[in-house]
């Protein structure tokens, strides 16, 4: 069965550091999305991605992060300035535009700020 | 998006039947009730979804109350790999975000 892929499974960095965390959706989807699950914590909406632009981002999303769709199959979230509060579970999610709004999952990138 | 409400936890044994009670009061028309789960250290993975009608999928399925006001989530035997948190979530456009509760934790004992 196809899957959303994410690398990499964790990622220590430092404080003012960049980082980018990398997904590959599911081959046929035409929506991606990122999410974010900061530890004992509800699942946050970022931002969403359909047609090489970002079609919906929340508050969260702000200056600091920024999304690339750079090829045919990678979706890229960067974090320019990393601060400690963005340590977190990020996950990436497709969607094929078809099958009403039934979004698929990767299995996350922890990322700790230090 | 309309809100939800569930229970924070729930308890099974294995084996048994378990419904998950989910509360939407304020659903609109064109909403569709969603569940998601997240298993320890994963990310969320779909369950089942429906509109006005029941539904059943090899996972689960769905009852939908006639006013769609809540609906429930069945596992007709749960296995102690159904251990996760379930989330119930309205979704009024198929490329809307999805947005999460706290869910219900479902403990299921052996």
């Amino acid at each position: 069965e196809p899957e959303v892929t994410q690398t990499p499974s964790h990622q220590v960095t430092q404080m003012g550091q960049e980082v980018i965390l990398r997904c590959v959706p599911i081959s046929n989807h035409l929506y991606f999305y990122w999410y974010r699950q900061i530890l004992g914590q509800k699942v946050e909406f970022l931002v969403s991605f359909y047609n090489n632009e970002i079609s919906e981002k929340s508050e969260i999303f702000d200056d600091q992060f920024s999304v690339e769709r750079p090829d045919g199959s990678n979706f890229t979230l960067k974090i320019r300035s990393t601060k400690l509060e963005d340590s977190a579970m990020y996950f990436c999610a497709s969607w094929d535009g078809q099958f009403r709004g039934t979004q698929y999952f990767g299995p996350g990138t922890r990322l700790l700020v230090l | 998006d309309a809100k939800t409400t569930q229970p924070n936890s729930m308890e099974s044994n294995e084996e048994e039947p378990v419904h998950l009670p989910c509360n939407h009061s304020t659903i609109s028309g064109t909403d569709y009730i969603h569940w998601y789960r997240q298993l320890p250290s994963q990310g969320p993975e779909y369950v089942i979804h429906g509109l006005t009608s029941n539904v059943n999928n090899r996972m689960a399925s769905l009852a939908i109350a006639e006013d769609r006001k809540s609906s429930t989530l069945i596992l007709h035997r749960a296995t102690l790999r159904d251990a996760a948190v379930y989330y119930c979530i309205l979704q009024n456009s198929g490329n809307t975000p999805l947005v999460f509760g706290k869910g219900t934790r479902l403990s299921v004992i052996a």
